[in-house]
């Protein structure tokens, strides 16, 4: 069965640094989404991406996130400039289209903010 | 945003049918209902979708009353690797799922 495949699986970066998780969504699906999950806490939307434009994103999505799909395969999430609190577990997610569609996530990335 | 609703925790013992009701009273005409579950350290993984009625697939079925108020969530003759997070969502209200709400969960234990 396709999946998604996030890298890498642990980051470990310097406070002030920037970062940018890697994603491959499942080859036919035109929706991509980022989700973020601090130890303990709920699974928390970010952005949704399609067509080459972010299509929605939560107020945890300030100036200091970016997306980008630089090719027809990787799905990238960049943090500037990065904090403490961005220490969280950071989920990949793709599905075939919009509506009410199921998501496939991938098995994430832990950022680890030192 | 609709919300859910669904107990904190449940436990069981392996071999049994395990239940999980999530409630949606807000939930919207377009909205369905999608359960994810989740192992520690791993992304949500998608276990089944319904809109109304009952749906099964090879791993659980969901039902769904009339009034679409609730669901449950229905895991037969769980073993042990069937411990994990259980999350109900629901659409965004204008019948995507684009912007997930997520909930705490149901943490199932599945006991020998």
């Amino acid at each position: 069965e396709p999946e998604v495949t996030q890298t890498p699986s642990h980051q470990v970066t310097q406070m002030g640094q920037e970062v940018i998780l890697r994603c491959v969504p499942i080859s036919n699906h035109l929706y991509f989404y980022w989700y973020r999950q601090i130890l303990g806490q709920k699974v928390e939307f970010l952005v949704s991406f399609y067509n080459n434009e972010i299509s929605e994103k939560s107020e945890i999505f300030d100036d200091q996130f970016s997306v980008e799909r630089p090719d027809g395969s990787n799905f990238t999430l960049k943090i500037r400039s990065t904090k403490l609190e961005d220490s969280a577990m950071y989920f990949c997610a793709s599905s075939l289209r919009d509506g009410n569609q199921p998501q496939h996530f991938g098995d994430g990335t832990r950022l680890s903010i030192l | 945003l609709a919300k859910t609703t669904q107990p904190i925790s449940m436990d069981s013992y392996e071999g049994q049918e395990v239940n999980i009701t999530c409630s949606h009273n807000n939930i919207a005409t377009n909205d369905y209902i999608t359960w994810y579950q989740q192992f520690p350290s791993q992304g949500p993984r998608f276990i089944i979708q319904g809109y109304k009625t009952k749906v099964t697939n090879e791993v659980a079925s969901l039902f769904i009353p009339a009034d679409r108020k609730s669901s449950t969530l229905s895991l037969p003759r769980v073993s042990l690797s069937d411990t994990a997070v259980y999350y109900c969502l629901v659409g965004d209200g204008a019948g995507n799922n684009r912007k997930l709400i997520w909930g705490l969960g149901t943490s199932l234990a599945v006991n020998p």
